[in-house]
């Protein structure tokens, strides 16, 4: 595709249900990124994923939270047991490598809703 | 992982220029200083980047000094779809991208 496409664009899901949410890079892109931003506040870091290293996972707020990147393409970020303050916009990014020097193109983003 | 510091919040008026500096005081001698521009519900979207002196493009100039301990986002006649909150962010390769709390840049006509 010509950008980084997230599906469901929109969720809404009971709390204590999981749910998941995609992300599709734009090919080629070996650095993978999801954030979390919560109304009229900042991006707030999960994971992030480059080639084939191991992932940084130090943003995940808790156990709760998983993801994974099946053939260095699309991803899929898991909540489990949703909380209402999981509530927010989950943004997805890719860029062509890791370098300092690389241009991050996000996604639309999902905006999850825990009711 | 340089910490930045730039203003919560800035008003300008149409055809005027706007200037958001944002402070990175630990700068690393390997870290570039990147922008991104985010318009309500959307994902930020990268205007500029540079490492020292001046880059400029299309959209914005990006001035860095010597020291590399600040860098200033220059928009040239902001109009009202600039406003955006716009981010500062300091990043060596192989790092992730942290994202502050941005600057919110209002434009009034």
């Amino acid at each position: 595709g010509a950008g980084v496409s997230q599906s469901p664009s929109n969720k809404v899901t009971e709390k204590g249900k999981d749910v998941e949410l995609r992300c599709d890079p734009i090919s080629g892109h070996t650095a993978l990124y999801w954030y979390r931003q919560s109304l009229g506040q900042g991006l707030e870091f999960l994971i992030y994923f480059q080639g084939n290293s191991a992932p940084d996972k130090s943003g995940l707020p808790s156990d709760r939270f998983s993801a994974e990147r099946t053939g260095g393409s699309v991803s899929t970020l898991t909540i489990q047991r949703t909380q209402q303050e999981d509530s927010a916009v989950y943004l997805c990014a890719s860029s062509l490598g890791g370098g300092g020097y690389t241009e991050a193109f996000f996604g639309q983003g999902t905006r999850l809703t825990v009711v | 992982l340089a910490k930045t510091t730039q203003p919560i919040s800035m008003d300008s008026y149409e055809g005027q220029e706007v200037n958001i500096t944002c402070s990175h005081n630990n700068i690393a001698t390997n870290d570039y200083i990147t922008w991104y521009q985010q318009f309500p519900s959307q994902g930020p979207r990268f205007i500029i980047q540079g490492y020292k002196t001046k880059v400029t493009n299309e959209v914005a100039s990006l001035f860095i000094p010597a020291d590399r301990k600040s860098s200033t986002l220059s928009l040239p006649r902001v109009s009202l779809s600039d406003t955006a909150v716009y981010y500062c962010l300091v990043r060596a390769a192989g790092n992730k991208l942290t994202f502050g709390g941005g600057t919110r840049v209002l434009v009034k006509p």
